[in-house]
Protein backbone atom coordinates (compact mmCIF):
# COMPACT_ATOMS: atom_id res chain seq x y z
CA UNK A 1 0.00 0.00 0.00
CA UNK A 2 1.32 3.67 -0.44
CA UNK A 3 0.17 6.63 0.39
CA UNK A 4 0.87 10.66 -0.01
CA UNK A 5 0.51 13.33 1.98
CA UNK A 6 1.24 17.23 1.32
CA UNK A 7 1.77 19.47 3.48
CA UNK A 8 -0.16 23.02 2.83
CA UNK A 9 -3.22 22.69 0.66
CA UNK A 10 -2.41 26.68 -0.10
CA UNK A 11 0.97 28.34 -0.72
CA UNK A 12 1.32 31.49 -1.21
CA UNK A 13 4.44 33.52 -3.24
CA UNK A 14 5.60 36.50 -4.75
CA UNK A 15 6.66 36.62 -8.11
CA UNK A 16 9.77 35.86 -8.39
CA UNK A 17 10.51 34.58 -5.03
CA UNK A 18 11.27 30.34 -4.34
CA UNK A 19 8.68 27.88 -4.94
CA UNK A 20 8.44 24.99 -2.11
CA UNK A 21 5.67 22.61 -2.10
CA UNK A 22 6.09 19.58 -0.03
CA UNK A 23 5.13 15.95 -0.46
CA UNK A 24 5.58 12.91 1.57
CA UNK A 25 5.25 9.65 0.95
CA UNK A 26 4.85 6.37 2.55
CA UNK A 27 5.81 3.12 0.44
CA UNK A 28 5.58 -0.76 1.38
CA UNK A 29 8.33 -0.55 -1.55
CA UNK A 30 10.42 1.14 -4.14
CA UNK A 31 8.21 3.98 -4.95
CA UNK A 32 7.78 5.72 -8.14
CA UNK A 33 7.20 9.51 -7.77
CA UNK A 34 5.70 12.39 -9.76
CA UNK A 35 4.32 15.78 -9.30
CA UNK A 36 1.04 16.70 -11.63
CA UNK A 37 -0.26 20.40 -12.58
CA UNK A 38 -3.36 21.35 -13.24
CA UNK A 39 -4.58 24.53 -14.54
CA UNK A 40 -8.52 25.75 -14.39
CA UNK A 41 -10.52 23.87 -16.70
CA UNK A 42 -8.14 21.64 -17.76
CA UNK A 43 -6.59 17.99 -17.14
CA UNK A 44 -3.15 17.20 -15.10
CA UNK A 45 0.44 16.97 -17.12
CA UNK A 46 3.40 15.43 -15.82
CA UNK A 47 5.86 18.05 -14.46
CA UNK A 48 8.52 15.77 -13.19
CA UNK A 49 8.93 11.99 -12.10
CA UNK A 50 11.04 9.96 -10.04
CA UNK A 51 11.44 6.58 -10.90
CA UNK A 52 15.29 5.20 -10.21
CA UNK A 53 18.79 6.91 -10.62
CA UNK A 54 19.44 10.47 -9.62
CA UNK A 55 17.47 11.60 -7.09
CA UNK A 56 17.26 14.93 -8.47
CA UNK A 57 15.00 15.26 -10.95
CA UNK A 58 14.20 18.57 -13.51
CA UNK A 59 10.59 18.91 -15.19
CA UNK A 60 9.18 21.56 -17.50
CA UNK A 61 9.00 25.16 -16.84
CA UNK A 62 12.09 24.79 -14.30
CA UNK A 63 10.59 22.85 -11.82
CA UNK A 64 13.01 20.24 -10.00
CA UNK A 65 12.34 17.93 -7.26
CA UNK A 66 14.49 15.61 -5.25
CA UNK A 67 13.84 12.15 -3.99
CA UNK A 68 14.79 11.61 -0.08
CA UNK A 69 14.38 8.11 0.79
CA UNK A 70 15.34 9.01 4.34
CA UNK A 71 13.35 11.38 4.66
CA UNK A 72 10.08 9.64 3.02
CA UNK A 73 9.75 13.33 0.78
CA UNK A 74 10.10 14.43 -2.83
CA UNK A 75 9.30 17.53 -2.36
CA UNK A 76 8.67 20.38 -5.46
CA UNK A 77 11.07 23.23 -6.29
CA UNK A 78 11.32 26.30 -8.60
CA UNK A 79 13.67 28.85 -7.93
CA UNK A 80 11.91 32.05 -9.16
CA UNK A 81 8.14 32.19 -9.30
CA UNK A 82 6.27 33.69 -12.55
CA UNK A 83 2.21 34.53 -12.34
CA UNK A 84 2.07 31.45 -14.66
CA UNK A 85 3.17 28.82 -12.29
CA UNK A 86 -0.30 29.32 -10.63
CA UNK A 87 -2.53 26.34 -10.28
CA UNK A 88 -3.26 22.96 -8.66
CA UNK A 89 -0.20 20.61 -8.29
CA UNK A 90 -0.76 16.78 -7.28
CA UNK A 91 2.17 14.64 -6.07
CA UNK A 92 1.29 11.03 -6.96
CA UNK A 93 2.84 7.43 -6.06
CA UNK A 94 3.19 4.72 -7.72
CA UNK A 95 4.46 1.46 -6.84
CA UNK A 96 6.75 -1.02 -9.56
CA UNK A 97 4.53 -3.59 -8.69
CA UNK A 98 1.64 -2.10 -9.28
CA UNK A 99 2.54 0.86 -11.29
CA UNK A 100 -0.99 1.11 -12.97
CA UNK A 101 -2.52 2.47 -9.64
CA UNK A 102 -1.19 5.92 -8.23
CA UNK A 103 -1.96 7.57 -4.85
CA UNK A 104 -2.42 10.95 -5.49
CA UNK A 105 -2.09 13.66 -2.79
CA UNK A 106 -4.90 15.99 -1.93
CA UNK A 107 -3.64 18.82 -3.55
CA UNK A 108 -1.65 22.29 -2.92
CA UNK A 109 -3.15 25.35 -4.78
CA UNK A 110 -0.30 27.83 -5.86
CA UNK A 111 -0.83 31.60 -5.69
CA UNK A 112 1.36 34.02 -7.19
CA UNK A 113 1.32 37.65 -6.43
CA UNK A 114 2.87 40.55 -8.19
CA UNK B 1 -1.69 20.07 -27.11
CA UNK B 2 -3.05 16.65 -25.30
CA UNK B 3 -2.97 12.99 -26.88
CA UNK B 4 -5.76 11.96 -24.93
CA UNK B 5 -9.09 13.10 -26.73
CA UNK B 6 -11.99 13.81 -24.81
CA UNK B 7 -15.31 13.83 -25.81
CA UNK B 8 -17.46 15.82 -25.40
CA UNK B 9 -16.01 19.18 -23.25
CA UNK B 10 -19.53 19.51 -21.31
CA UNK B 11 -22.17 17.41 -20.37
CA UNK B 12 -25.59 18.42 -19.08
CA UNK B 13 -28.17 15.75 -18.53
CA UNK B 14 -31.00 14.81 -17.15
CA UNK B 15 -31.46 11.99 -14.01
CA UNK B 16 -33.19 9.76 -16.48
CA UNK B 17 -31.10 10.56 -19.80
CA UNK B 18 -28.45 8.21 -20.76
CA UNK B 19 -24.99 9.23 -22.67
CA UNK B 20 -21.61 8.75 -22.96
CA UNK B 21 -18.13 10.26 -22.56
CA UNK B 22 -15.68 9.34 -24.82
CA UNK B 23 -11.79 9.04 -24.58
CA UNK B 24 -8.96 8.14 -27.19
CA UNK B 25 -5.35 8.03 -27.38
CA UNK B 26 -3.17 7.46 -30.43
CA UNK B 27 0.17 7.25 -28.11
CA UNK B 28 0.40 3.08 -28.56
CA UNK B 29 -0.50 3.06 -24.47
CA UNK B 30 -2.10 -0.26 -23.13
CA UNK B 31 -3.53 0.74 -20.17
CA UNK B 32 -6.89 3.47 -19.95
CA UNK B 33 -8.20 5.00 -16.91
CA UNK B 34 -11.69 7.28 -15.88
CA UNK B 35 -11.11 8.92 -12.97
CA UNK B 36 -13.91 11.25 -11.61
CA UNK B 37 -12.49 14.81 -9.76
CA UNK B 38 -14.47 16.87 -7.79
CA UNK B 39 -13.49 20.77 -7.63
CA UNK B 40 -10.49 21.41 -5.31
CA UNK B 41 -10.00 17.58 -4.78
CA UNK B 42 -7.29 15.19 -6.20
CA UNK B 43 -8.63 12.76 -8.99
CA UNK B 44 -10.16 9.18 -7.54
CA UNK B 45 -9.69 6.29 -9.92
CA UNK B 46 -12.92 4.49 -11.27
CA UNK B 47 -11.92 1.73 -13.54
CA UNK B 48 -8.53 0.67 -15.43
CA UNK B 49 -8.71 -1.43 -18.54
CA UNK B 50 -5.33 -2.76 -19.63
CA UNK B 51 -5.06 -4.87 -22.86
CA UNK B 52 -8.49 -3.88 -23.55
CA UNK B 53 -9.49 -6.21 -20.05
CA UNK B 54 -11.09 -3.95 -17.35
CA UNK B 55 -8.88 -4.79 -14.61
CA UNK B 56 -9.71 -2.14 -11.73
CA UNK B 57 -12.99 -1.41 -10.90
CA UNK B 58 -13.20 0.99 -7.60
CA UNK B 59 -16.49 -0.33 -6.34
CA UNK B 60 -18.72 2.21 -8.58
CA UNK B 61 -22.09 2.12 -9.10
CA UNK B 62 -23.53 0.06 -12.13
CA UNK B 63 -24.90 3.49 -13.16
CA UNK B 64 -21.33 4.09 -14.64
CA UNK B 65 -20.84 1.50 -17.36
CA UNK B 66 -17.20 1.36 -18.97
CA UNK B 67 -16.17 0.34 -22.30
CA UNK B 68 -12.99 -0.34 -23.85
CA UNK B 69 -13.78 -0.99 -28.27
CA UNK B 70 -10.31 -1.36 -28.60
CA UNK B 71 -6.70 -0.05 -27.43
CA UNK B 72 -7.38 3.30 -28.80
CA UNK B 73 -10.65 3.35 -27.44
CA UNK B 74 -12.35 3.96 -23.87
CA UNK B 75 -16.09 5.11 -22.95
CA UNK B 76 -17.78 6.07 -20.18
CA UNK B 77 -22.00 5.88 -20.22
CA UNK B 78 -23.87 7.29 -18.28
CA UNK B 79 -27.84 6.23 -17.17
CA UNK B 80 -29.48 7.28 -14.20
CA UNK B 81 -27.22 9.83 -12.54
CA UNK B 82 -27.58 11.35 -9.45
CA UNK B 83 -26.74 15.59 -9.30
CA UNK B 84 -23.83 14.79 -6.50
CA UNK B 85 -21.92 12.51 -9.96
CA UNK B 86 -21.71 16.19 -11.66
CA UNK B 87 -17.68 16.77 -11.81
CA UNK B 88 -15.04 16.54 -14.15
CA UNK B 89 -14.17 13.38 -15.94
CA UNK B 90 -10.92 12.55 -16.94
CA UNK B 91 -9.39 10.01 -18.90
CA UNK B 92 -5.75 9.04 -18.82
CA UNK B 93 -3.38 6.61 -20.49
CA UNK B 94 -0.19 5.12 -19.73
CA UNK B 95 2.10 2.77 -21.38
CA UNK B 96 0.98 -0.43 -19.54
CA UNK B 97 -1.72 -1.71 -17.14
CA UNK B 98 -1.21 -2.64 -13.25
CA UNK B 99 1.88 -5.35 -12.65
CA UNK B 100 3.42 -4.33 -15.87
CA UNK B 101 7.20 -2.41 -16.53
CA UNK B 102 6.02 0.86 -16.92
CA UNK B 103 6.42 3.56 -14.55
CA UNK B 104 2.64 4.74 -13.99
CA UNK B 105 3.37 8.38 -15.60
CA UNK B 106 -0.15 8.99 -16.34
CA UNK B 107 -1.38 11.12 -19.54
CA UNK B 108 -4.36 13.11 -19.17
CA UNK B 109 -7.62 13.89 -21.54
CA UNK B 110 -8.63 17.56 -20.46
CA UNK B 111 -11.95 16.21 -19.16
CA UNK B 112 -15.03 16.22 -19.58
CA UNK B 113 -17.20 18.91 -17.34
CA UNK B 114 -20.34 16.75 -16.29
CA UNK B 115 -23.42 18.38 -15.14
CA UNK B 116 -26.38 16.13 -13.72
CA UNK B 117 -29.94 18.39 -12.97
Amino acid sequence: AQSVTQLGSHVSVSEGALVLLRCNYSSSVPPYLFWYVQYPNQGLQLLLKYTTGATLVKGINGFEAEFKKSETSFHLTKPSAHMSDAAEYFCAVSLNTNAGKSTFGDGTTLTVKP
Amino acid sequence: DTEVTQTPKHLVMGMTNKKSLKCEQHMGHRAMYWYKQKAKKPPELMFVYSYEKLSINESVPSRFSPECPNSSLLNLHLHALQPEDSALYLCASSQSGAGGPATGELFFGEGSRLTVL
